[in-house]
């Protein structure tokens, strides 16, 4: 089956500019995560959704960062004010739910110039 | 803070031989333990879940977990030049009433013919 997809693959933008990264996660997952992970690190929670909830947003660095999953299967990451730091690949999983096996989608490399 | 340490490496080991991979976290809660593998420049792909104390068996994969310990490795047996990549370990901790995945920063893994 279909797994977990990430448009755009790349997304190169200017400081100060406004981003979204699309994660659509596995069929019939109920939990979604996004995380950040940068060169030599491992990926950096963000946020956890169960369903259309945020059930955990304690990784979002800033209130820049704003995440949505209105219907509970796409979610939304959303860089407000980009700044030169926020440049990562942003990673989605999904499990079929909280505390299982995650699947990860292919990434989003993001370049703040 | 809730820590989940790896050797970053690199390992190196010729091909054939038992690559032993370890990894220590802090959080004595913890019910529940991946090995993720990461070629460079793709996501994080699921090998192993380990829940139980002791030894669960993959193919040429071992899981190891000794939670009294606080450590849990991999062991893979006969490696291949393939298995040259990243060795991620994660560890669900209890955040806010939720289960979510701590990342130690990976191993790197260098399997020579």
């Amino acid at each position: 089956g279909a797994g977990v997809s990430q448009t755009p693959s790349n997304k190169v933008t200017e400081k100060g500019k406004y981003v979204e990264l699309r994660c659509d996660p596995i069929s019939g997952h109920t939990a979604l995560y996004w995380y950040r992970q940068s060169l030599g690190q491992g990926p950096e929670f963000l946020i956890y959704f169960q369903g259309t909830g945020a059930a955990d947003d304690s990784g979002l660095p800033n209130d820049r960062f704003f995440a949505v999953r209105p219907e509970g299967s796409v979610s939304t990451l959303k860089i407000q004010r980009t700044e030169r730091g926020d440049s990562a690949v942003y990673l989605c999983a999904s499990s079929p739910g909280g505390g299982d096996e995650q699947f990860f989608g292919p990434g989003t490399r993001l370049t703040v110039l | 803070q809730k820590e989940v340490e790896q050797n970053s490496g690199p390992l190196s080991v010729p091909e054939g031989a038992i690559a032993s991979l370890n990894c220590t976290y802090s959080d004595r809660g913890s019910q529940s333990f991946f090995w993720y593998r990461q070629y460079s420049g793709k996501s994080p792909e699921l090998i192993m879940s380990i829940y139980s104390n002791g030894d669960k068996e993959d193919g040429r994969f071992t899981a190891q977990l000794n939670k009294a310990s606080q450590y849990v490795s991999l062991l893979i047996r006969d490696s291949q030049p393939s298995d040259s990549a990243t060795y991620l370990c994660a560890v669900n901790e209890k955040h806010r009433g939720s289960y979510i995945p701590t990342f130690g920063r990976g191993t790197s893994l260098i399997v020579h013919p």
